[in-house]
């Protein structure tokens, strides 16, 4: 079954540093997102991602964060100076459907980001 | 957001059926209500989704109220696999981000 791929499965950086976050979506899907999940709270919605546009971004996706489709496979979130508060699990997932949203989002196993 | 209410957790016996209960009393005729799950350190995974009529997929059914104001995810035999936060997710039918809850904790006892 085809599956979306994280890496690294878990990073740990050091506070301000870079870290870019990768993810090898389903390969016909269109939408791409970024979740993330902080220990123990909700997952929590970043960014979605259509036609190498941002569609829509939270409160949380602010000027430190970025993604990017480099090519025609990869789908990536860099971090550009990481703070503590950035430590969290990082789900990547991707959804085939271009007519507007019809159900199933697949998502990775996620990508855990530890900040010292 | 059209707001989700879930019991915090439930218990069930393996191979029996599970009824989760998912309240929405503020839902708009174009929301959509979607479940997932997510297993111990794994991302969310979806089970099921419909707008109006009862719906039925090889992981579980879903029961839909009337009114359209609660609905019900059932599993008809639980596994230990199944143990698992269930979220109910409402999303109007022109956006895609899910606003993920607190979710119930399902476990699954031998």
């Amino acid at each position: 079954e085809p599956e979306v791929t994280q890496t690294p499965s878990h990073q740990v950086t050091q506070m301000g540093q870079e870290v870019i976050l990768r993810c090898v979506p389903i390969s016909n899907h269109l939408y791409f997102y970024w979740y993330r999940q902080i220990l123990g709270q909700k997952v929590e919605f970043l960014v979605s991602f259509y036609n190498n546009e941002i569609s829509e971004k939270s409160e949380i996706f602010d000027d430190q964060f970025s993604v990017e489709r480099p090519d025609g496979s990869n789908f990536t979130l860099k971090i550009r100076s990481t703070k503590l508060e950035d430590s969290a699990m990082y789900f990547c997932a991707s959804r085939v459907s271009d007519r507007g949203f019809t159900g199933e989002l697949f998502f990775g196993e996620g990508s855990r980001l530890t900040v010292l | 957001d059209a707001k989700t209410t879930q019991p915090n957790s439930m218990e069930s016996n393996e191979e029996e059926p599970v009824h989760l209960p998912c309240n929405h009393s503020t839902i708009s005729g174009t929301d959509y209500i979607h479940w997932y799950r997510q297993l111990p350190s794994q991302g969310p995974e979806y089970v099921i989704h419909g707008l109006t009529s009862n719906v039925n997929n090889r992981m579980a059914s879903l029961a839909i109220a009337e009114d359209r104001k609660s609905s019900t995810l059932i599993l008809h035999r639980a596994t230990l696999r199944d143990a698992a936060v269930y979220y109910c997710i409402l999303t109007p039918y022109n956006t895609d981000k899910l606003i993920f809850g607190t979710g119930t904790r399902l476990q699954v006892f031998p």
